[in-house]
């Protein structure tokens, strides 16, 4: 079956680093997706990984182990903005989005 | 670029009631449109996937009569809830792609509450 994992809940202390790991299975994979949500609101997209390693984009970095079927999303210098839920989700072979339930993390100053 | 609107963003209505959600790409041609539903503290449900021109393509456990998506343009897409019921109070979000593109482009959603 596909599943998508990744932790329920993190806290982390304002201007610190969290890493938000996702493990996957699904049938086919054509990619990796992180998006950010804020309480009431829709995902807004982080990042895209479809090839093995680190992508870089400011203070945002995703990882991607196709072989371990291992993806993370590192978080630097933290804000208390990016209080949120982190949602992993992989694309499948119809280029269908599986998501994860979503990681809550909770900047604390 | 990229904008995908959603209308209402917000919607009250009596139980047994209709009620028809908007999604529209406002700078792109959208070849495909989904459609999801969020419960609190739940992740993103895919109920349907949408080609434009063609019937929708509908998830398991995801009433086709109930919840009646047209997607008549490459611009517009619309879900319809009907005879609602306070158990299809949600946050429905729509997401819009172009073929070549792998990324989904969302909608800022629509919270449906059924009194």
């Amino acid at each position: 079956g596909q599943n998508i994992d990744q932790p329920t809940e993190m806290t982390a202390t304002e201007g610190a680093i969290v890493q938000i790991n996702c493990t996957y299975q699904t049938s086919g994979f054509n990619g990796l997706f992180w998006y950010q949500q804020h309480a009431g609101e829709a995902p807004t997209f982080l990042s895209y990984n479809v090839l093995d390693g680190l992508e870089e984009k400011g203070r945002f970095s995703s990882f991607l182990s196709r072989s371990k079927g291992y993806s993370y999303l590192l978080l630097k210098e933290l804000q208390m903005k990016d209080s949120a839920s982190y949602l992993c989700a992989s694309m499948d072979s119809n280029y269908q989005l599986i998501w994860g339930a979503g990681t809550k993390l909770i900047i604390k100053p | 670029g990229a904008v995908v609107s959603q209308h209402p963003s917000w919607v009250i209505c009596k139980s047994g009631t209709s009620v028809k959600i908007e999604c529209r790409s406002l700078d792109f041609q959208a070849t495909t449109m989904f459609w999801y539903r969020q419960f609190p503290k739940q992740s993103l449900m895919l109920m349907a996937t949408s080609n434009e021109g063609s019937k929708a393509t509908y998830e398991q456990g995801v009433e086709k009569d109930k919840f009646l998506i047209n997607h008549a343009s490459l611009t517009l897409s619309t879900l319809t809830v009907t005879s609602a019921h306070p158990e299809d109070s949600s946050f429905y979000i729509c997401s819009a792609k172009v073929l070549s593109d792998t990324e989904q482009y969302f909608g800022p959603g629509t919270r449906l509450t059924v009194t």
